[in-house]
């Protein structure tokens, strides 16, 4: 079944905790993006990766790192964690160029992280 | 330059009604208008998309008006039913960056 996963699924963590979440997908897909949801401000991207080694930044990227080792994996790192960083966060996936090459985005289901 | 705006931010329709929503876009390089959906807990899922050389799309109950000239689209939703209730983003991206930029997103509810 093709499929992204998001682990962990919900985190509470404290405010300068090291925190890591993976995303994972096996439908070979070339393009990755992470995004941050939050109440009135919809989706905004926060890094993308259109293929291994290859990251850019997104619309709001600041206190978040990304790495591209492999196709199948796109995990983000929050070095030092912040409250302003609590929200509901999406990995995506897209074959081909992305969504910007007219190609859909395969959602998983979403980490919510809240940084006390 | 890279909003893309997106009203209402919450609407209640009837069952049965026709549910409009509306966004607009000020960057013209914008080559990509895709409309995703959004159940309770679930990640997003493309719903429908247009590209710019048509002026509208329709897949069943689902249809996308464009209008170039004004930088605007729409998605309407005929028939609207329960089911349909959701939370819905529109959406518009440009090849020359791979930039993609979401608006933020209507709650639909449908009265049964």
């Amino acid at each position: 079944e093709a499929q992204v996963t998001q682990n962990p699924r919900y985190l509470i963590t404290v405010t300068g905790k090291k925190l890591t979440v993976t995303c994972s997908q096996n439908m070979n897909h070339e393009y990755m993006s992470w995004y941050r949801q939050d109440p009135g401000l919809g989706l905004r991207q926060i890094y993308y990766s259109m293929n291994v080694e290859v990251t850019d930044k997104g619309d709001v990227p600041e206190g978040y790192k990304v790495s591209r080792k492999e196709k199948r994996n796109f995990p983000l790192i929050l070095e030092s964690p912040s409250p302003n960083q609590t929200s509901l966060y999406f990995c995506a996936t897209s074959p081909g160029g992305g969504p910007s090459s007219y190609n859909e985005q395969f959602f998983g289901p979403g980490t919510r992280l809240t940084v006390l | 330059q890279q909003q893309v705006k997106q009203s209402p931010q919450s609407l209640i329709v009837q069952k049965g009604g026709i549910s409009i929503i509306n966004c607009a876009y000020e960057n013209t390089a914008f080559d990509y208008f895709p409309w995703y959906q959004q159940f309770p807990g679930k990640g997003p899922a493309l719903l429908i998309a247009i590209r710019p050389d048509v002026s509208e799309k329709k897949e069943g109950r689902f249809t996308i008006s464009f209008n170039k000239s004004a930088k605007q689209f729409s998605l309407h939703i005929m028939d609207s039913q329960p089911g349909d209730s959701a939370t819905y983003f529109c959406a518009a991206s440009r090849r020359r960056d791979d930039k993609i930029i979401f608006g933020k997103g209507t709650r639909l509810h449908i009265l049964p």
